[in-house]
This record gives C-alpha cells, structure tokens and sequence, in this order.
C-alpha cells in the first residue's frame, strides 16, 4: 500500500459512455498526477495539479477531462474514447517540489481501462 | 527537453547471476529514481539518488548516479527470482513544474 488509492481497478467501456476514473491520497501531499501507461509507449505524464490548480496539460486530447476538487482527490472524466486509449491509468501524489518536502512520488494501483 | 532511456529494455537472467541495467538522460536532472513495478501493480519507489557519485543499496540491488556523464546504473547481484519485475528509472525535470520523465522500463526475467 502506498497510500494513494484508485477507483475501480478495471473498466470497460464503450466508445460512447461517459465514466470517471478516482483517485485518492490522505499522505499530505499538495501535488497529484495522471499517467497513462500502455503497452508501445513508456510511462506517459498526462495532468499535473498543484494545489488544486492544474499546472501542467501533456497536450492530452480534451476527450480526457480531469478535475481536482481538492488536495486529497483527483478526478479523470472520460467521454467519446478511442479504443487506443486502452491503457493502464496511474494516479501519484506527491509534495510539490519532489527533492525538499518528500523526494519521491507515491503511485496508486492504477485503472486498467479498456475500450470497446 | 528531458529524455530517458534505459537499457536493456528486456533482460533474462539466471538466478545467482550479476546484471546491471543503465539509465541515461538527455539533459540535467538533479535527482535520478528508480521504481519497480510488478505485473498489475503500482510503482513501488525502490531508490532516490541527489546528487552526483550517490550511491545506495537495497538487498541485493544497488543505484548510483553519475551525473555528469547523465547516468545511472541498477545493479543486480546474485539475482532471485523475486526481483522478477520491470524496472523503471525517472529524471525530473528543471524549472516550472518539475515532473518525472519515465524511461521504457527494463523487463527482468529471473530463471531457477
């Protein structure tokens, strides 16, 4: 466990749905991001939020919509996907500056997405 | 703009055996990590490396970092099959926001 909690742990979805994707952490983290990973690409940064604001968008399709409504949980809504968004989902949290409040970022279970 | 890459990405190795895998990165990163992730599961941080010539161990691992030659390296000694797993290093990024940037990951296989 390390703290940063994911929900649900799969999905499938078709292309029409709608659905979201939740993450969770009670570590004091001020910082909290989305990754994708898939098979043919490495570990790829999607959303950073910083104190609640979001700081960093990795030219992400706005098919994908996230939401921080606080320091303790992000969101990702999903709508109109594409079945090569079939990926492994990954939530982090960490402090904001990795190196002086806490080195290191924290990783949930991930959502193990797929779209049909 | 920050790149990572790791080699090998695939490595079979017999258990008792050494191995070491490589991380290097395009441009500086004051702080090197090494994480492993086990097969539908999270990332688990295994090291944080801050400055140059760091060096640290775990078990039966261990992770420097070298940075003026922009690497860093993960040796495996005497290898059990319970460090079968896939091995990932990240470098953060300088100014703004930092992030991690992941590399592809190194896929260890350990065989009785």
């Amino acid at each position: 466990e390390t703290g940063v909690t994911q929900t649900p742990r799969h999905l499938v979805m078709g292309m029409t749905n709608k659905k979201s994707l939740k993450c969770e952490q009670h570590l004091g983290h001020n910082a909290m991001y989305w990754y994708k990973q898939s098979a043919k690409k490495p570990l790829e940064l999607m959303f950073v939020y910083n104190f609640k604001e979001q700081t960093e968008n990795n030219s992400v399709p706005s098919r994908f919509s996230p939401e921080c409504p606080n320091s303790s949980h992000l969101f990702l809504h999903l709508h109109t996907l594409q079945p090569e968004d079939s990926a492994l989902y990954l939530c982090a949290s960490s402090h904001p500056l990795m190196g002086r409040g806490g080195p290191e970022a924290f990783f949930g279970q991930g959502t193990r997405l797929t779209v049909v | 703009e920050l790149k990572v890459e790791q080699n090998p990405l695939f490595l079979s190795m017999q258990e008792g055996k050494n191995y070491t895998i490589y991380c290097n990165y395009s441009t500086t990163s004051d702080r090197l990590y090494w994480y492993r992730q086990d097969p539908g599961k999270s990332l688990e941080s295994l090291f944080v490396l801050l400055s140059n010539g760091a060096v640290k161990q775990e078990g039966r691992l261990m992770a420097s970092l070298d940075t003026k030659a922009r690497l860093s390296t993960l040796h495996i000694t005497a290898a059990v099959h319970d460090l079968s797993a896939t091995y990932f290093c990240a470098g953060v990024t300088q100014g703004g926001s930092e992030k991690l940037v992941f590399g592809k990951g190194t896929k260890l296989t350990v065989n009785p």
